[in-house]
């Protein structure tokens, strides 16, 4: 499986501001996602990110609210905009797999907005 | 729309005892199915997999079982540690690699 890393792994941050999200894989994937799991929740697609096209959002996410670059086939970013504390969760990036239904995920990053 | 979902929130499980972790699907066009286990403070780690062509899949220590005529997924784990103590989830793969994931169910290893 792909060893995915992320930055910061948790941050306090103050409501009106953003934050940027990193995520760093060890090998080329076409199709990266990000995940939001809210405190003592269960995990929700954000967006799709593939290489070379604009991300793919799923219904109540908006692209001004979570802007996602996808520069290479090992990097993206999701950046929390104008955050208000009901955005405080974890975020989460993930990968497919080899078997292409399979998806491993990284160590998330955890937000707290005040 | 169509969801996956558990039948028990918090499951109490004495080490060395077998543990069952149950969850049902909706959408009958499904044909992928994932458990992950998730530890306090990390992501969702993958656990097993199985295809809709498939009743049963084992691996080391784990099992699941699909039943399409209920819609019902079942994750078996054989012995129970304390290192099993997670929340499991289990997800069904809606179509070009979107994850669709249950509420989650807490397991609690007793000594």
């Amino acid at each position: 499986s792909a060893v995915i890393s992320q930055k910061p792994s948790r941050d306090i941050c103050q409501r009106g501001t953003s934050l940027t999200i990193q995520c760093q894989v060890d090998s080329q994937v076409t199709m990266m996602f990000w995940y939001r799991q809210q405190p003592g929740q269960s995990l929700t697609l954000i967006a799709t990110a593939n290489q070379g096209s604009e991300a793919t959002y799923e219904s109540g996410f908006v692209i001004d609210k979570f802007p996602i670059s996808r520069p290479n086939l090992t990097f993206s970013t999701l950046t929390v905009s104008n955050m208000s504390p009901e955005d405080s969760s974890i975020y989460l990036c993930s990968v497919e797999g080899q078997g292409m239904y399979e998806q491993f995920f990284g160590p998330g990053t955890r937000l707290t907005v005040l | 729309g169509e969801s996956v979902g558990l039948h028990l929130p918090t499951l109490s499980v004495q080490e060395g005892d077998n543990s069952i972790i149950n969850c049902a699907y909706s959408n009958s066009a499904s044909d992928y199915f994932i458990w992950y286990k998730q530890e306090s403070g990390k992501g969702p780690q993958f656990i097993i997999d199985i295809r809709s062509n498939m009743d049963k899949r084992q691996g080391q220590r784990v099992t699941v079982l699909l039943n399409k005529t209920v819609k019902h997924l079942s994750l078996q784990i054989a012995a129970t540690q304390p290192g099993d103590s997670a929340v499991y989830f289990c997800a069904e793969n809606s179509g070009w690699g979107k994850l669709q994931f249950g509420a989650g169910t807490q397991v609690v290893v007793t000594p």
